[in-house]
C-alpha cells in the first residue's frame, strides 16, 4: 500500500458526460501527479499540482482539468467524454515540487461506452 | 508524447533465470526510478537513482544510472514467479518543470 488512495475504482459512462476522479496523496506529501494510461501502454503525464497550486502540464486535453485543495487532495474532471479517453487513471503523489520519488495510487479505471 | 526506449518489450524466462532490461534517451536525466505494475494496478516504486554511475540494489533486484545519464539498467536475479508483471523506467528530466518521462515498459513472464 502506497498510502495514496483513488476513488473510485470503476466508472463506466457514456459519451458526452462528465467525471470527476479523486486522489489523496501521501502524509505529508505536498506535490499530486495525475497520468493516463491506454491498454497496454506507457504512462502519459497530464498535471501536476504542488500546495495547491499547477506547477507542470503534459498531454492534458482541454476538454480535462484538475485542482488540488487546501487539503492537498486532487481532483481530476473530465468533460465531454469520448470513447478514445476509457483508460486508467492514476494519481502520484511526492514530499516535494521537484518530486525525487512518485508513489502510486491504485487507478481508477474509466470505461465510456 | 515523449516515452523513453525500453527494452525488450517482453520476455519469457525460466524461473531461477536472471533477468536484464534498460531504458535508453536521446535526453540526459536527473534521475532514474524503476516501478513494477501489475494488471490493473498502480505502479510500485522498486528503485531510485540519482547519481551518474550510481548501482543500487532491493533484495534480488539491482539497477544501475549509466554514466552518460542517458540511459538506466535493472537486473533481477533468480527470478520467481511472483516477478511477473511490466516494469517501467522512468527518468527525470534536468530542466524546465522537471517531469518525468516513463519508458514503454517490459513485460515480463516466468515459467515455473
Amino acid at each position: 500500500d502506497s498510502g495514496v488512495t483513488q476513488t473510485p475504482k470503476h466508472l463506466i459512462t457514456a459519451t458526452g458526460q462528465r467525471v470527476t476522479l479523486r486522489c489523496s496523496p501521501r502524509s505529508g506529501d505536498l506535490s499530486v501527479y495525475w497520468y493516463q494510461q491506454s491498454l497496454d501502454q506507457g504512462l502519459q503525464f497530464l498535471i501536476q499540482y504542488y500546495n495547491g497550486e499547477e506547477r507542470a502540464k503534459g498531454n492534458i486535453l482541454e476538454r480535462f482539468s484538475a485542482q488540488q485543495f487546501p487539503d492537498l487532495h486532487s481532483e481530476l474532471n473530465l468533460s465531454s467524454l469520448e470513447l478514445g479517453d476509457s483508460a486508467l487513471y492514476f494519481c502520484a503523489s511526492s514530499v516535494d515540487r521537484i518530486s525525487s520519488e512518485q508513489y502510486f495510487g491504485p487507478g481508477t479505471r474509466l470505461t465510456v461506452t | 508524447g515523449q516515452q523513453l526506449n525500453q527494452s525488450p518489450q517482453s520476455m519469457f524466462i525460466q524461473e531461477g533465470e536472471d533477468v536484464s532490461m534498460n531504458c535508453t534517451s536521446s535526453s540526459i536525466f536527473n534521475t532514474w526510478l524503476w516501478y513494477k505494475q501489475d494488471p490493473g494496478e498502480g505502479p510500485v516504486l522498486l528503485i531510485a537513482l540519482y547519481k551518474a554511475g550510481e548501482l543500487t540494489s532491493n533484495g534480488r533486484l539491482t539497477a544501475q544510472f549509466g554514466i552518460t545519464r542517458k540511459d538506466s539498467f535493472l537486473n533481477i536475479s533468480a527470478s520467481i514467479p511472483s516477478d511477473v508483471g511490466i516494469y517501467f523506467c522512468a527518468g527525470q528530466l534536468t530542466s524546465g518543470t522537471y517531469k518525468y518521462i516513463f519508458g514503454t515498459g517490459t513485460r515480463l513472464k516466468v515459467l515455473a
